[in-house]
């Protein structure tokens, strides 16, 4: 079945560490893959996209994730977290199918400790 | 002007009540979508307007009546909602409804409804 999956439902980490949020996904093709925040109540802003090319791309804020095919893993990463970044993060694909259908992960809450 | 206007942010309705929430974006994009997010869940895709028709309808209830009056413009009208419909309403656009023209995805804050 095609799904997207964020196996980590909460992360801790202390401000000034390194961030890892997984992302997987089961789709039969490469879709376009995508990483948004969320603060609470609030809308989603996009932190970065993949649809071809170099593996590795950078975003805002500092963010970067790497495109694995092997793996089917979307990861995103950030060499050293601040407080402000504390929020939901979601992992996102377009199944490239014509219309943009964002199908969503189920959401990492990212906890920053002092 | 980046950004997808939603009004009214709060809401509070009864099962009977009728009420609509609109969105507004002035970016020239030609595709305008409605995700239902419930609290600690991911948004899930409602409806995509593609040059304001109606293109996909992920089988909404009937209680949920999309409409996009013109280019700039979408309304969700809801009428004889039950509380299960409770959510945030995050309205969202895009330049252009499919590929890589639609690449980024401009959210709005969206409307916190509550039904009674």
């Amino acid at each position: 079945a095609q799904s997207v999956t964020q196996p980590d439902i909460h992360i801790t980490v202390s401000e000034g560490a390194s961030l890892e949020l997984r992302c997987n996904y089961s789709y039969g093709a490469t879709p376009y893959l995508f990483w948004y925040v969320q603060s609470p109540g609030q809308g989603l802003q996009l932190l970065l996209k993949y649809f071809s090319g170099d593996t590795l791309v950078q975003g805002i804020k500092g963010f970067e994730a790497e495109f694995k095919r092997s793996q089917s893993s979307f990861n995103l990463r950030k060499p050293s977290v601040h407080w402000s970044d504390a929020a939901e993060y979601f992992c996102a694909v377009d199944p490239n199918t014509g219309f943009q259908k964002l199908v969503f992960g189920t959401g990492t809450r990212l906890l920053v400790s002092p | 002007d980046t950004e997808v206007t939603q009004t009214p942010k709060h809401l509070v309705m009864g099962m009977t009540n009728k009420k609509s929430l609109k969105c507004e974006q002035h970016m020239g994009h030609r595709a305008m979508y409605w995700y239902k997010q419930k609290a600690k869940k991911p948004p899930e895709l409602m409806f995509v307007y593609s040059y304001e028709k109606l293109s996909i309808n992920e089988s909404v209830p009937s209680r949920f009546s999309p409409e996009c009056p013109n280019s700039s413009l979408l309304n969700l009208h809801l009428h004889a909602l039950q509380p299960e419909d409770s959510a945030l309403y995050l309205c969202a656009s895009s330049l252009e409804p499919g590929g890589q023209g639609a690449e980024k995805l401009f959210f709005g804050s969206g409307t916190q409804l509550s039904v009674l």
